[in-house]
């Protein structure tokens, strides 16, 4: 199964700025997904990150707010921008190795908490 | 739209003992996936087992099986023999490629 590693693994940040998440995966993956989760809440998935172009946003999601990249089929970055307090989660990458038929793995997700 | 419900949000066992989770979802697919997976405090999100929906024959993973009734669209996960280790935040995941997870039970072994 693919390793994914991401980094940092946990920031503080003053409200107003910007962070970007990096995701690397150990091989070649197809789909490479983010998804947040708010304090003691379930994971909501806020795009599909597609290699080449514009990423897939969910409904709720916008891509001034998230813009992602995937310039290649290991690595994937998420940007917050202009941070608020309501931006404090737990962001995890995913990737889908194969198609369907194959489980989805996560990385260690990256804690970023807005003063 | 898919939903995944988690009806317990937690639950604690004896050490040895076994403990069964609950899921129901719904979905317009007619091929997707059924998963399991475990967060613990190190926020991970570890996969547990998997069942793949056309499959009438429910996972096992060793001390980890699941009963899936499709026409119930029911997926509930139990866990035998629980360890101190099992100890975490469990998710009921749904989907073929983009995931909808439940709202989780927490999960206490007791000592």
């Amino acid at each position: 199964s693919a390793v994914i590693s991401q980094k940092p693994s946990r920031d503080i940040c003053q409200r107003g700025t910007s962070l970007t998440i990096q995701c690397q995966v150990d091989s070649q993956v197809t789909m490479m997904f983010w998804y947040r989760q708010q304090p003691g809440q379930s994971l909501t998935l806020i795009a599909t990150a597609n290699q080449g172009s514009e990423a897939t946003y969910e409904s709720g999601f916008v891509i001034d707010k998230f813009p992602i990249s995937r310039p290649n089929l290991t690595f994937s970055t998420l940007t917050v921008s202009n941070m608020s307090p309501e931006d404090s989660s737990i962001y995890l990458c995913s990737a889908l190795s194969g198609y369907s038929n194959q489980p989805q793995h996560f990385g260690d997700g990256t804690r970023l908490s807005i003063l | 739209a898919q939903t995944v419900t988690q009806s317990q949000p937690e639950m604690s066992v004896q050490e040895a003992e076994t403990v069964t989770l609950s899921c129901t979802y719904d979905t317009s697919e007619s091929d997707y996936y059924l998963f399991w997976y475990k967060q613990p405090p190190s926020r991970q999100m570890i996969l547990v087992i998997r069942q793949e929906a056309y499959k009438q024959q429910n996972a096992t993973e060793n001390r980890f099986s699941v009963n899936f009734q499709k026409a119930a669209k029911s997926f509930s996960l139990k866990i035998s023999d629980s360890q101190l280790g099992d100890a975490a935040m469990y998710f009921c995941a749904q989907g073929a490629q983009k995931l909808v997870f439940g709202q989780g039970t927490r999960l206490t072994i007791n000592p």
